[in-house]
């Protein structure tokens, strides 16, 4: 039984559209991140949720919207795809703010 | 701001030889810290974490690493490699109650027979 899973795992699509990443941790936890992993294997955070309230916005673009429905689930909608967004995504959830994450196996989002 | 350097981008080690990752980090306060393993199309995987207490923490897959305050440092250590530990090794650093853990640009590991 996965911990953290997000669909889909691949998402190829064309410049301008607008798609979305799911993510479902069944481990009970309180807070949620999205990650972003660039070409260069650097790891950034780009929003985290507590118990479906939004604590962190690391500067990213309007583009992307965070919607948690519940504190089991943090969905990335993506607005207006740019080349620039091609990256892997991860989502991750910890049991206490700043300590262990878990991460799901990624989303590895390419625009053309 | 808090913040982590991995200097070695990638490292080549032969098969049964000792290995040591460097990770130097910067925090006002006493951090939390923490090393990721990536596998190739895989989530990042906690390896080990130190809190606070005992400076030589281990980990799984026998792995250890060594917490040096002075220095600033979280080195990450294995005596022997196998070939199933070439991946993608990640140090962090974060503090309790703090949403943000901040990642280091990682270190490639290549294992040679």
């Amino acid at each position: 039984d996965t911990a953290v899973s997000q669909t889909p795992k691949y998402l190829v699509t064309q410049m301008g559209n607008d798609k979305s990443i799911k993510c479902e941790q069944n481990l009970g936890h309180d807070t949620m991140y999205w990650y972003k992993q660039d070409s260069k294997k650097f790891l950034k955070i780009m929003f985290s949720y507590n118990n479906k309230e939004l604590i962190i916005n690391e500067t990213v673009p309007n583009r992307f919207s965070p919607k948690s429905p519940d504190k089991a689930h943090l969905n990335l909608h993506i607005n207006s795809l740019e080349l620039g967004d091609s990256a892997v995504y991860f989502c991750a959830s910890s049991q206490v703010a700043g300590e262990k994450l878990f991460f799901g196996s990624g989303t590895q989002l390419s625009v053309l | 701001a808090q913040s982590v350097t991995q200097p070695d981008i990638h490292i080549t080690v032969s098969e049964g030889a000792s290995l040591e990752l460097r990770c130097n980090y910067s925090y006002g306060a006493t951090p939390y810290l923490f090393w990721y393993v990536q596998s190739p199309g895989q989530g990042l995987q906690l390896l080990l974490k130190y809190f606070s207490g005992d400076t030589l923490v281990q980990g799984i897959k026998g792995f250890e690493a060594e917490f040096k305050r002075s220095q600033s440092s979280f080195n990450l250590r294995k005596p022997s490699v196998h070939w199933s530990d070439a991946a993608e090794y990640f140090c962090a650093v974060g503090a309790r109650g703090y949403q943000k853990v901040t990642f280091g640009t990682g270190t490639k590991l290549q294992v040679i027979p």
